[in-house]
């Protein structure tokens, strides 16, 4: 089945530690996103990326980094500048940017904690 | 700048009891709009998605209405179940460089039996 696969489910993050989030999608979509989830707030864009090899900041980039290498995958980093990362990361893809045509497909979160 | 306002952010019903959720957002200038069901805990699922030109789209017990001129979206639910609590999202696709699906903050539904 295609998807989006989002790795792993839970982590935990030390301070002044950098992490990285995985996100692998098999839909052969050109456009991926990272949204950020706080209660109380909505999601919030963090980055996105068009089509490979190029990607955008989004709302609240400050703290955050991305790559877009490969069609099929879109990692976040969570560097140690964003002071207040704990949160549930959610990324997404959809077919065209801005998801005109087909909308949007969500994976499943990532829970990240800072310990 | 586009925002969407989700009302109410909760409601309770009881099992069998056909409801409504309101979506509204500032700017008509949209793509389409998407609602979204969210467990706690777990990631986004589509629930529907009408296109601009639309006026609505239905599946199975879920029908979604669209009034892109006064800016207002219903999510109609009917004969709700125990099954359906969640929290429901709706989102607006705009063509705006630096962003992408602008989010309503939800309605959490619990439907109890």
């Amino acid at each position: 089945d295609g998807g989006i696969t989002q790795s792993p489910k839970y982590l935990f993050r030390k301070e002044g530690q950098n992490v990285t989030l995985s996100c692998e999608q098999n839909l052969n979509h050109d456009a991926m996103y990272w949204y950020r989830q706080d209660p109380g707030q909505g999601l919030r864009l963090i980055y996105y990326s068009q089509i490979v090899n190029d990607f955008q900041k989004g709302d609240i980039a400050e703290g955050y980094s991305v790559s877009r290498e490969k069609k099929e995958s879109f990692p976040l980093t969570v560097t140690s500048a964003q002071k207040n990362p704990t949160a549930f990361y959610l990324c997404a893809s959809s077919i065209d940017w801005p998801g005109q045509i087909y909308g949007y497909t969500f994976g499943s979160g990532t829970r990240l904690t800072v310990v | 700048k586009q925002e969407v306002t989700q009302i109410p952010a909760a409601l309770s019903v009881p099992e069998g009891e056909n409801l409504v959720l309101n979506c509204s957002f500032t700017d008509s200038a949209i793509y389409n709009l998407q609602w979204f069901r969210q467990d706690p805990g777990k990631g986004l699922t589509s629930l529907l998605l009408i296109q601009s030109s639309q006026r609505e789209q239905t599946s199975g017990r879920l029908n979604a209405s669209l009034d892109k001129s006064s800016g207002r979206s219903t999510l109609y639910i009917a004969a709700s179940q125990p099954g359906d609590s969640a929290t429901y999202l709706c989102a607006v696709a705009v063509n705006q460089a630096g962003t992408a699906l602008i989010f309503g903050k939800g309605t959490t539904l619990s439907v109890s039996s």
